[in-house]
């Protein structure tokens, strides 16, 4: 039963206009979304975080907004760059396990073409 | 000066092989853990570390034991290799088990069982 879904895996934008990437959620009790972006070859870095206190957070050409009603979250690049081009994948967790455990969705691929 | 470093980056193994997989951090981070990406590109916790100490194992097979023997060391040792097995693990470290100031990854190892 997968809790973080990200139902497009690929998305093909043109350089300068808006990327935007979305991800769906289950589990109510969610109370940090995280977004990471994964270049091949290489671990996921971490890009941008929200608390489910916040409907948007804002980091440079970066934007996440959080939907709480529709368990919906999604991640606004502009412009997009070439250099953006990346799997990104959403994940979610509960602040209150103190684990440290993330959901990760599956990824999107996002490529911006020149 | 990588933050996180695990190796090998790949390896092949036959079936029913024992094989470990090293990771170490220098970040000072109190919090590691063992990541499977699998073939549906799900990113899943396996284990999780605090000061040495386990806090998560994640219905993992116990053909697979984490072992920490300083808080910037967290390798895996898998015995009796099965097809299954094959996917890529990241190691990953955080601050602390709050994981709402994200995770630095490693770059991966890619696990191949012929």
């Amino acid at each position: 039963d997968q809790q973080v879904k990200q139902n497009s895996p690929s998305l093909s934008v043109q350089e300068g206009r808006i990327s935007i990437l979305n991800c769906d959620y289950t589990n109510s009790m969610f109370d940090y979304f995280l977004w990471y972006k994964k270049y091949p070859a290489e671990g996921p870095t971490f890009l941008i975080s929200i608390s489910s206190i916040k409907d948007k957070n804002e980091d440079g050409r970066f934007t996440v907004f959080l939907n709480k009603s529709a368990k919906h979250l999604s991640l606004h690049i502009v412009p997009s760059q070439p250099g953006d081009s990346a799997v990104y994948f959403c994940a979610a967790s509960k602040g209150s396990s103190n684990t440290g455990k993330l959901i990760f969705g599956q990824g999107t691929t996002l490529q911006v073409k020149p | 000066d990588t933050a996180v470093s695990q190796t090998p980056k790949y390896l092949v193994t036959q079936m029913g092989n024992d094989k470990s997989i090293k990771c170490e951090q220098n970040l000072g981070h109190d919090t590691m853990y063992w990541y499977k990406q699998d073939s549906k590109k799900f990113l899943k916790i396996m284990f999780s570390y605090n000061n040495k100490e386990l806090i998560i194992n994640e219905t993992v097979p116990n053909r697979f034991s984490p072992k920490s023997p300083d808080k910037a060391h967290l390798n895996l040792h898998i015995n009796s290799l099965e097809l299954g097995d094959s996917a890529v693990y990241f190691c990953a470290s955080s601050q602390t088990p709050d994981s709402n100031y994200g995770y630095t990854f490693g770059s991966g190892t890619r696990l191949t069982v012929v």
